[in-house]
């Protein structure tokens, strides 16, 4: 089975960096993309990015370039998403999801979310 | 990259159709088939329900259906039930090659 498991709530300050992470499991890593989408409480999805394990290339949507950094770790089945500097508005709900393979523009399964606090 | 256009809820009774659209630009929905449609029920992930304009996953009721027409795409929900509920949001690949969701559309049943 395909799974997705994202790492647990966080609590953070202001000026604070996070790093969560989205582990996979049931298929080859390296060979399918992983984006992430934020949900801002009250708000709908935004796509943020997407990275594809087996070279690293990774692709932002204007609106987060600059502003996040996805990485991956084929050796642990593991993409990330960092900030460097927290902001309030960073508040929200962070998804993982799988994109189908070559040719699919869709995503599949899901993450169950991560939920980032930035409160002084 | 604007979000693609969706009202913001829809509701019906049991039993009854609704349609929910999602309007684009040239850049996405009308450059591609590859919009897709997610259920998202609060506290869960989200579910893919359509792909590429009109594709059921495995798994997912014949009740639910897409179709796209110039920049418009448009999901169908017939036969309504309680279970339906939910957030809906549709996404589309765009020619930056990167990918937008909509602005959601909650559903209700009444």
């Amino acid at each position: 089975e395909v799974q997705l498991v994202q790492s647990g709530p966080e609590v953070k300050k202001p000026e604070e960096s996070l790093k969560i992470s989205c582990k996979a499991s049931g298929y080859s890593f390296s060979s399918y993309w992983i984006g992430w989408m934020r949900q801002m409480p009250g708000r709908g999805l935004e796509w943020m990015g997407i990275i594809y394990p087996g070279d690293s290339d990774t692709r932002y949507s204007p609106s987060f370039q600059g502003q996040v950094t996805i990485s991956a770790d084929k050796s642990i089945s593991t993409a990330y998403l960092q900030w460097s500097s927290l902001k309030a508005s960073d508040t929200a709900m962070y998804y993982c999801a799988r994109r189908g393979g070559y040719g699919d523009y869709w995503f599949d399964p899901w993450g169950q979310g991560t939920l980032v606090t930035v409160s002084s | 990259q604007s979000a693609l256009t969706q009202p913001a809820s829809v509701s019906g009774s049991p039993g009854q159709s609704i349609t929910i659209s999602c309007t684009g630009t040239s850049s996405d929905v009308g450059d591609y088939n590859y919009v897709s449609w997610y259920q998202h029920h609060p506290g869960k992930a989200p579910k893919l329900m359509i792909c590429d304009v009109t594709k059921r996953p495995s798994g997912v009721s014949n009740r639910f259906s897409g179709s796209k027409s110039g920049n418009t795409a448009s999901l169908t929900i017939s036969g309504l039930q309680a279970e339906d509920e939910a957030d809906y949001y549709c996404s589309s690949y765009t020619s930056s090659s990167t990918f937008v969701f909509g602005t959601g559309t909650k559903v209700t049943v009444l």
